[in-house]
Order: structure tokens, then sequence, then C-alpha cells
């Protein structure tokens, strides 16, 4: 059964701390997103990438988050420092590129 | 720019009730995709149903059916004979035919009473 496998679940952290999400996704989707949940502003793109190239991350704030694919098989999102408005859940979902796209299960971010 | 409306923010119906969710979008493009997600309180965001603008049927999966209306732009999700399970979080979608980018409207949080 393939899923978009997202870890950690949950984090709690300090304000000032460095935060790293991880992302597989589904093997063969081409393309990567990372979304941010808050009950404020609802569903947000971050970034996105395909074929492990980044095409758009005009949503993220540049000076402390950065996202980054490796390899086909992992995307990682960062904060740098961490924020307590950086609280929300991040979600990540793969697809391909004519399609819809696959969520993870999100990982919800505490910074206190 | 793309954008997606839902104008309902909240909505209660009784189990087996028909509901119908509202979606209004604005494009200039005349080939996308439209989609309606759930997302439960476990929080997994879920495919329900997805349209192609080019198709004149509507999309439909089980009790799940949308009402199309291209020259309004409106994307409506009905649901038939609601179950408990249907209690969730309901997001429309869009998505340029040429694009990778889905934009998402504010979502409708539908409660199935029993």
């Amino acid at each position: 059964d393939a899923r978009v496998t997202q870890t950690p679940r949950h984090k709690v952290t300090e304000m000032g701390q460095e935060v790293t999400m991880r992302c597989q996704p589904i093997l063969g989707h081409n393309t990567v997103f990372w979304y941010r949940q808050t009950m404020m502003q609802g569903l947000e793109l971050l970034a996105y990438f395909r074929n492990r190239a980044p095409l758009d991350d005009s949503g993220m704030p540049k000076d402390r988050f950065s996202a980054e694919m490796p390899d086909a098989t992992l995307a990682t999102l960062k904060i740098q420092p961490s924020e307590p408005r950086d609280s929300a859940v991040y979600f990540c979902a793969s697809g391909l590129e004519y399609g819809e796209l696959f969520f993870g299960e999100g990982s919800r971010l505490t910074v206190l | 720019a793309q954008t997606v409306t839902q104008s309902q923010p909240e909505m209660s119906v009784q189990e087996a009730e028909t509901v119908t969710l509202s979606c209004t979008y604005d494009t200039s493009e005349n080939n996308y995709y439209l989609f309606w997600y759930k997302q439960p309180p476990s929080r997994q965001m879920i495919l329900v149903i997805r349209q192609e603008a080019y198709k004149q049927q509507n999309a439909t999966e089980n009790r799940f059916s949308v009402n199309f209306q291209k020259a309004a732009k409106s994307f409506s999700l009905k649901i038939s004979d609601s179950q408990l399970g249907d209690t969730a979080m309901y997001f429309c979608a869009f998505k340029r035919i040429r694009d990778d980018k889905i934009i998402f409207g504010k979502g409708t949080r539908l409660h199935i009473l029993p």
C-alpha cells in the first residue's frame, strides 16, 4: 500500500531550536510539495519540487526555512531558528505532473 | 491568480440526509482539474473526487457526486445518505493543466449528527 511517510508525527521544541521534518514520497512520483496548515490561513503552499529540482518556494520565509530533496526518496523541510508562529501542521504530498496529490499524515509542530 | 472560495465555514446535517458543499473558483484557464479532499479528525488528507474541466459529465464516486458548472465556475460536492464517518473538513482544490501546484480553499467543516 503506497503512501507518503512523514516524520516526526509530533514535535515540541523551544523557540530558537532547529527543526527538521522529513518526507518519503510515493515511489515513482516526480512532484513533492510542502504545505503548512493553520486555523487562520488554512493550507499554504511553502515549496515544491519536480524531479527533485526546486520550482517554487515563494511561500516560504527564506530567512529561516529551507527545503531540499537530496534524493528521490527523501524531502526535508528545515526551520532554523524556530519561532512560536511556526506552530502548525506541516504536510508533505507527492504526485505525478498531471494528477492529484497524495498526502502524508502531517507533522504537528509546537514551538514554545 | 487562481482563487478557490468555500463560502460555508461549517455545516451540520443529520445522518442519512443529503448535504451539498459549495465551491467557486476564479481562473482564466480553459483546461484544469478540480478536486475535493476530505480531512477527518485523524488529519489525513484523502482525495474524495476529481473532475477534469474538459469533461461535461459530472464525476461520481459512490455516495459522492459533484455539480460542475464551468461557465459559473462552480464545483459543489453532494454527499448522499450521509454517514457519521463523513464528519470531516472538506477542501475544494484547483489545479491548472500546465501546472503542478494545487490551490486549496479554506475548507468547510462538516458535522454528521446521529
